[in-house]
């Protein structure tokens, strides 16, 4: 049973336009959302994130919106640029609880010069 | 830069095998956690650590255990490699009490590239 589901495997954005990943749960019970990057032969990265409490947290080029009802989340991307070419990875987790995060299976986003 | 590093980076071993992946880090974080990495699954967790000698199991732990008896050290044991063993492997650190890193938020360390043969 995936809690955590990412399903655009790839997404091919021009330089300068917006990508967006999206991201959809079905645990009512997550109420902190975080985005990861990963590059190849690398760890992920943390990117941004955003609790339950909020509908939007931007962070420079990069905003996430969650809407709760609809157990949705996208990371936009704006403009895309050919280094955020990487692997994004949703993730989910219980605040205060075992700090463990669920990961979606990533979206391998490719930004075209 | 929470100061996570893994050894070894790669290896490749022969089924049957025993193996030993060591996750360290030098900031004192309550929290660490395995995972491993596979094309079309994503991140999965495979055991994790809340303490010292405290360590429970996430979705994907059979075929693997872990001992935690240093707060800086936690080590991912294959008691005897398979071939579908073969992944790249991620430790992560996590602190819910802060110590630069937010409830929730995990810093990840290099990775393992195994390969079992």
């Amino acid at each position: 049973d995936q809690q955590v589901k990412q399903n655009s495997p790839s997404l091919s954005v021009q330089e300068g336009r917006i990508s967006i990943l999206n991201c959809d749960y079905t645990n009512s019970m997550f109420d902190y959302f975080l985005w990861y990057k990963k590059y190849p032969a690398e760890g992920p990265t943390f990117l941004i994130s955003i609790s339950s409490i909020k509908d939007k947290n931007e962070d420079g080029r990069f905003t996430v919106f969650l809407n709760k009802s609809a157990k949705h989340l996208s990371l936009h991307i704006v403009p895309s640029q050919p280094g955020d070419s990487a692997v994004y990875f949703c993730a989910a987790s219980i605040e205060g609880g075992s700090e463990k995060l669920v990961f979606g299976k990533g979206t391998k986003l490719t930004v075209n010069p | 830069d929470a100061g996570i590093t893994q050894s070894p980076r790669h290896k490749v071993t022969e089924t049957g095998t025993p193996v030993t992946l060591r996750c360290h880090q030098t900031e004192n974080h309550r929290y660490m956690y395995w995972y491993r990495q596979d094309p079309g699954h994503g991140l999965r967790l495979i055991h994790y650590s809340y303490g010292v000698k405290d360590t429970d199991k996430g979705e994907v732990s059979d075929g693997y255990s872990v001992s935690r008896s240093k707060t800086e050290d936690f080590l991912l044991t294959l008691e005897s490699a398979t071939s579908s063993q073969t992944s790249v492997y991620f430790c992560a650190i996590s602190d819910a009490q802060g110590q630069g890193l937010r409830s929730g938020e995990q810093y990840f360390g290099p990775g393992t590239r195994l390969t079992v043969t």
